[in-house]
């Protein structure tokens, strides 16, 4: 069974651009979550994703956004860039009902903004 | 909100034992999850509690006490693979809330 595929696992942007991550879940999964996880602060949850709704959010600025599809696959976007977003932002699928809960992460996306 | 505290750093001898403790303060509780993070890599799951007491798998152990909020994961006989980043996280109401994580530094 494939695990959670993030791409792009790199990138550099400098601020005020844009950029697009995605994330495909394991196979059957259909809840995917967003985490940002910087040095000192740990894994911040941004939103999750259920069946095409965006179930819960975290505590972040409106510039950031996301989304999901019918087949599961999730986007995340982050608008006019700030320095201070540089960090690896993980998926994390799970199914979403039932079970522990368990979150199954990808290798994630690491932003460097200049 | 969310509060979960663990220690930054631990160092420990190759064969040894380590205890990483976990503190935490939730609005709901559903579960505590430990779980490991090499470097560059992506954080795995080693572990659930949802009840008191300690769930043993192998050379990890992890026991809750939801009473205190506290939580602890045992590693046994460390070997130098155990060198990583370990996250302790929270299932409160609707969201798994995560620890900076601690990580451990295992020496020869």
């Amino acid at each position: 069974k494939a695990g959670v595929t993030q791409t792009p696992r790199y990138l550099i942007k400098t601020r005020g651009q844009q950029v697009t991550l995605s994330c495909s879940p394991i196979s059957g999964h259909r809840s995917v979550s967003w985490y940002q996880q910087t040095p000192g602060q740990g894994l911040q949850f941004l939103f999750e994703y259920f069946s095409e709704t965006q179930r819960n959010k975290g505590n972040f600025p409106g510039r950031f956004s996301g989304r999901q599809f019918s087949n599961s696959r999730s986007e995340m976007n982050v608008s006019t860039l700030e320095l201070g977003d540089s960090a690896l932002y993980l998926c994390a699928s799970s199914p979403g009902r039932g079970g522990t809960g368990e979150l199954f992460f990808g290798e994630g996306s690491r932003l460097t903004v200049l | 909100g969310q509060n979960i505290d663990q220690p930054t750093e631990m160092t420990a001898t190759e064969g040894a034992i380590v205890q990483i403790n976990c503190t935490y303060q939730t609005s709901g509780f559903n579960g505590l999850f430990w779980y490991q993070q090499h470097a560059g890599e992506a954080p795995t799951f080693l572990s659930y509690n949802v009840l008191d007491g300690l769930e043993e798998k192998g050379r990890f152990s992890s026991f809750l006490s939801r009473s205190k909020g506290y939580s602890y994961l045992l590693l046994k006989e460390l070997q130098m693979k155990d060198s990583a980043s370990y996250l302790c996280a929270v299932k409160g109401d609707y969201k798994l809330s995560f620890g900076a994580g601690t990580t451990v530094t295992v020496r020869a």
